[in-house]
């Protein structure tokens, strides 16, 4: 069935310092790709999407790129601040399940220090 | 923003009693709302959709009678966890889709917080 794989955590990084957290996924068809953040005692949030091949989701200076050939969906951001501090979750939205219907990955815990 | 408010965020029983756990949509109406549940350092597995005035559909190996799911109105939908055990503890999480959010798609979900159960 549809996975999403995304790496563990935590990730420690000192301020300003380059994040890569990698996403991989499995489906079947062309699934939207998400990537959600959730910041201590608060909901999930979206942080950026993308709904086609090659297509770039960016928001508050994350960026991540659907690549269709190696089925993944890598978060980067090139200088992460302490506020960045949070669970970062890889999800898909499978074709046939409807677009309301997301799988998510286990969530990368990042923790930026000053 | 769309809120989404989970009640209550933590809770404690007995085994073998029962717990109910509240999403409610707070400044919008929601068609449909989602119940999720999270294993330590494990994905969120989504155990039922739940439409409003209808009943809920369950994920493949999801017990119905064990979580049930009532979604009365367009801004509240309950979890009721029946006789608990301890196999139950984990974290549940309610997401409800803003039918009335047309710019932002129908992709776009509202999470709740989380409701952290432990059953002794």
């Amino acid at each position: 069935g549809d996975s999403v794989t995304q790496m563990e955590g935590p990730v420690t990084l000192s301020e300003e310092a380059f994040l890569t957290i990698n996403c991989t996924y499995t489906a079947t068809g062309y699934p939207s790709l998400f990537w959600y953040v959730q910041y201590p005692g608060e909901g999930l949030q979206l942080l950026l999407k993308a709904t086609k091949a090659d297509d770039k989701g960016s928001n508050k200076g994350f960026e991540a790129t659907y690549r269709k050939e190696t089925t993944s969906f890598h978060l980067e951001k090139g200088s992460v601040q302490v506020s960045d501090s949070a669970v970062y979750f890889c999800a898909l939205s499978p074709l046939s399940g409807g677009y309301n219907k997301l799988i998510f990955g286990a969530g990368t815990r990042l923790a930026v220090h000053p | 923003g769309a809120v989404v408010s989970q009640h209550p965020s933590w809770v404690i029983c007995k085994s073998g009693t029962s717990v109910k756990i509240e999403c409610r949509s707070l400044d919008f109406q929601a068609t449909t709302m989602f119940w999720y549940r999270q294993f330590p350092k494990q994905s969120l597995m989504l155990m039922a959709t739940s439409n409003e005035g209808s009943k809920a559909t369950y994920e493949q190996g999801v017990e119905k009678d064990k979580f049930l799911i009532n979604h009365a109105s367009l801004t509240l939908s309950t979890l009721t966890v029946t006789s608990a055990h301890p196999e139950d503890s984990s974290f549940y999480i309610c997401s409800a889709n803003n039918a009335g959010d047309y710019l932002s798609g129908a992709n776009v979900l509202t999470f709740g917080a989380g409701s952290r159960l432990t059953v002794l």
